[in-house]
């Protein structure tokens, strides 16, 4: 299974204001993806990242709120731009294995004032 | 109708029973199925994946399937306080490698 990282692990951020959340695997991996829960839900999937191409954003959520980058296979990062507390959440990165399971990272947990 | 949908929790069960996890599934077409667990605060972590009509066993885990009923369950033999967590049930979307998510299942083992 891959090992995954995500920087920073908490944050606390104006409203208005852009986070970027880092997420490195340690091996070379074909699928990342970004997805968000919110206190006691489950996971939604905001976007697959796409390495060497723009990610494909899941319905309700669009590039310009949450600009994604893959420059190689193992980093991807997101932005969670112009805040609102409404933003306020756990983000997490995933990393594809084989037969379509998903690792996870440890979760960025984000509070908007 | 959600694609991949749970029992409704909170699930309590006596230490050293057995816990059932339940996951209803509408894509006929899907192949794989994934359990994982959350602890609270933490991120989730795969703990089983099944692939085949029947069981899987790993430790104090099994997996149930049947593609027919579209119908996957997990199974915890001699449930431990350690045990206690939110249980997912995820399934790929046909022709994607995006996992979907159930709602979760909150399972507490008491002592």
């Amino acid at each position: 299974s891959a090992v995954i990282s995500q920087k920073p692990s908490r944050d606390i951020c104006q409203r208005g204001t852009s986070l970027t959340i880092q997420c490195q695997v340690d091996s070379q991996v074909t699928m990342m993806f970004w997805y968000r829960q919110q206190p006691g839900q489950s996971l939604t999937l905001i976007a697959t990242a796409n390495q060497g191409s723009e990610a494909t954003y899941e319905s309700g959520f669009v590039i310009d709120k949450f600009p994604i980058s893959r420059p190689n296979l193992t980093f991807s990062t997101l932005t969670v731009s112009n805040m609102s507390p409404e933003d306020s959440s756990i983000y997490l990165c995933s990393a594809s294995g084989a037969r379509e399971t998903q690792y996870f990272g440890p979760g960025t947990r984000l509070l908007v004032l | 109708q959600k694609e991949v949908e749970q029992n409704s929790g909170p699930l309590s069960v006596p230490e050293g029973a057995i816990a059932s996890l339940n996951c209803t599934y509408s894509d006929r077409g899907s192949q794989s199925f994934f359990w994982y667990r959350q602890y609270s605060g933490k991120s989730p972590e795969l703990i089983m994946s099944i692939y085949s009509n029947g069981d899987k066993e790993d430790g104090r885990f099994t997996a149930q399937l049947n593609k027919a009923s579209q119908y996957v369950s997990l199974l915890i033999r001699d449930s431990q306080p350690s045990d206690s967590a939110t249980y997912l049930c995820a399934a790929p979307i046909q022709g994607a490698q995006k996992l979907v998510f159930g709602q979760g299942t909150r399972l507490t083992i008491n002592p």
